[in-house]
């Protein structure tokens, strides 16, 4: 079965310092894709990042960026000058043609 | 605007009695999905569409039935079959599944269920 796991349940960061939140998963496919969702306490649930498995390059989106080890079954969510507004569970996810899976959610708290 | 509605934001519904949760979407998406998501524990896939009138059981599908009669609505009954009904649940749609780009998953707000 494949899986997606989180490691981290909580983090925390200071104020315009950088946080890595961990995810690795587990699947014998070669195409897929992986996420990772942003869910504020409003609870709306919004795409943050993601990657295509068949591109080695890592994907960046302004202060968010992904540190993707195919062989490893890694996908690391990289969040630079932290702000107050990320505070938020991240949810890290993997789709294939078949099936989607969500992690277990990191618990982000941004200190000001 | 294009997006995803989900309605109520909030349910409350007493032991024995089915509810239908309501999830439309305007994006022309032929996927659409729905989720659970109780504390701790993830998103957790119940039912999904590819295409009108078909539909998956995913994970957790028992005590649960929905319909795909058309493109931009997917409702979700919860039955008095499901034990431990109360929980977040989202709904999402995404263009169908094909082999080269993405598909990512575009959610609605949520209806929050309580059982009484």
């Amino acid at each position: 079965a494949q899986t997606v796991t989180q490691s981290q349940p909580e983090m925390s960061v200071q104020e315009a310092e950088t946080v890595t939140l961990s995810c690795t998963y587990d699947t014998s496919e070669n195409n897929y894709y992986l996420f990772w969702y942003k869910q504020p306490p409003s609870r709306q649930m919004i795409l943050v990042i993601r990657q295509e498995a068949y591109k080695q390059q890592n994907a960046t989106e302004n202060r968010f960026s992904v540190n993707f080890q195919k062989a490893a079954k890694s996908f690391s969510l990289k969040i630079s000058d932290s702000q107050l507004g990320d505070t938020a569970m991240y949810f890290c996810a993997f789709m294939t043609r078949s099936d989607m899976r969500f992690g277990a959610g990191t618990r982000l708290t941004v200190k000001p | 605007d294009g997006g995803i509605t989900q309605s109520p934001k909030y349910l409350f519904r007493k032991e024995g009695q089915n509810v239908t949760l309501s999830c439309e979407q305007n994006l022309n998406h032929d996927a659409m999905y729905w989720y659970r998501q109780d504390p701790g524990q993830g998103l957790r896939l119940i039912y999904y569409s590819q295409i009108v009138n078909d539909f998956q059981k995913g994970d957790i599908a028992e005590g649960y039935s929905v319909s795909r009669e058309k493109k931009e609505s997917f409702p979700l009954t919860v039955t008095s079959a499901q034990k431990n009904p109360t929980a977040f649940y989202l709904c999402a749609s995404s263009d169908r599944h094909r082999l080269a780009g993405y598909n990512e998953q575009f959610f609605g707000p949520g209806t929050r269920l309580t059982v009484l």
